[in-house]
């Protein structure tokens, strides 16, 4: 256990199906971030908020809406996703913006079918 | 353009055997310089993460890592081994000319033998 917690752990989709990805921290961080990781990609930063604020959004597909209620959980929304969304979906968070090292979770495999 | 680059895609090591993971970063000012490890099915875990003053540091289950400035590197080192070790390992980078924002390297996978 990280002190991040992500759910589901593994998640299969269809392309028209609405599902939620679900990261929880409660080590008094003030930044939470969402990345990607695919085969043979490097990782690539989704989404970033800072003291709940969205201060980043990295060119990332209208079908990905991430969401921040408060500054211990952090959401990913996910609707109509094609086949080459399938990844391991990350969640980190650190003390501030980029300054002193991430914790991430174990993240959620998912497979859009 | 600026980037962290991991020369190796994949290295494998004897089980006791000593081991040296290379990073180069490509900025002018020394940035934040970090090594993470993911086991399969697992998210990343920081090892060690260096932001200024002594240049050997020292991480978790026995790493280290040397920041050298003349060669732009960050390499990680393990003098021994084990098993439990094979895992893909990330080094990163946060730079002022990216804006602090955290720059990975795209991973060395390590195998080790028996």
């Amino acid at each position: 256990e990280t002190g991040v917690t992500q759910t589901p752990r593994h998640l299969v989709m269809g392309m028209t199906n609405k599902k939620s990805l679900k990261c929880e921290q409660h080590l008094g961080h003030n930044a939470m971030y969402w990345y990607k990781q695919s085969a043979k990609k490097p990782l690539e930063l989704m989404f970033v908020y800072s003291l709940e604020e969205r201060v980043e959004n990295n060119s990332v597909p209208s079908r990905f809406s991430p969401e921040c209620p408060n500054s211990s959980h952090l959401f990913l929304h996910l609707h109509t996703l094609q086949p080459e969304d399938s990844a391991l979906y990350l969640c980190a968070s650190s003390q501030d913006r980029d300054s002193y090292g991430y914790t991430f979770g174990s993240g959620t495999r998912l497979t859009v079918v | 353009a600026q980037s962290v680059t991991q020369p190796d895609i994949h290295i494998t090591v004897s089980e006791g055997a000593s081991l040296e993971l290379r990073c180069n970063y490509s900025y002018g000012a020394t940035p934040y310089l970090f090594w993470y490890v993911q086991s399969p099915g697992q998210g990343l875990q920081l090892l060690l993460k260096y932001f200024s003053g002594d240049t050997l540091v020292q991480g978790i289950k026995g790493f280290e890592a040397e920041f050298k400035r003349s060669q732009s590197s960050f390499n990680l080192r393990k003098p021994s081994v084990h098993w439990s070790d094979a895992a893909e390992y990330f080094c990163a980078v946060a730079a002022v000319e990216e804006g602090f924002k955290t720059i990975f390297g795209a991973g060395t996978r390590l195998f080790v033998k028996a």
